[in-house]
């Protein structure tokens, strides 16, 4: 069966510092990844996906950058974070061709 | 546009059963699905509907009009795990899933 798996859970991190959030996939090959922010009781917004080793879409502009080094890995990363970057950050993946998005367990990021 | 519309909270009582709306812009529409999210937790997967009519799944069920635009998530036999935040979530051609805002549902004893 298919996993997902999203660390860590929570990451307290001052203004300035950089920012590393890891997701990984098992259980499937070739997978469609994404991550997405959620504020504090709203919506999901998608930041970045990936259909592909190397390939990277972006969706909203800001200070955050998105890499996949490996079929079944995705990065979220930025060089200095800023306050508006708290949030929920949750990864999720799907198939090539399904309807439905697979959640990791999310990271809280609190920016101080 | 490829917003989506849904009532920000809803109430009901244990037993009850509860309707949460979604309307949506139909632009390159393809299909519309639901998630559950529990405080604290992530989104999971619901339902999807990609043609017209009504899709069961145990209590839960989704329904999905495609000439009104409109769909909605019908929960009966309301238990107090079912409060939660439910999302609807638009598929377009060519493209991701977008999420609607979300619907928080208390259920009262």
């Amino acid at each position: 069966s298919q996993t997902i798996h999203q660390w860590p859970a929570t990451l307290v991190q001052p203004v300035g510092s950089p920012l590393s959030l890891e997701c990984t996939v098992e259980g499937t090959s070739n997978p469609n990844l994404y991550w997405y922010r959620q504020a504090a009781g709203r919506g999901l917004q998608l930041l970045f996906y990936s259909v592909g080793i190397g390939q990277i879409s972006s969706e909203v502009p800001q200070n955050l950058s998105a890499s996949r080094p490996q079929d079944r890995q995705f990065i979220l990363s930025s060089k200095k974070l800023l306050l508006s970057d708290s949030g929920f950050y949750l990864c999720a993946w799907s198939p090539q061709t399904g309807p439905g998005y697979t959640f990791g367990s999310g990271t809280r990021l609190t920016v101080v | 546009g490829q917003s989506l519309e849904q009532p920000s909270e809803v109430t009901a009582v244990e037993g009850a059963i509860v309707q949460i709306n979604c309307t949506y812009q139909t632009s390159g529409f393809y299909g519309l699905s639901w998630y559950q999210q529990h405080d604290g937790g992530a989104p999971t997967f619901l339902s999807y509907n990609a043609l017209d009519g009504l899709e069961e799944t145990g209590r839960f069920s989704s329904f999905l009009s495609r000439s009104d635009s409109y769909g909605y998530l019908l929960l009966q036999e309301l238990q107090m795990k079912d409060s939660a935040s439910y999302f609807c979530a638009r598929l377009s051609y060519g493209q991701n899933f977008v999420f609607g805002p979300g619907t928080r549902l208390s259920v009262l004893p």
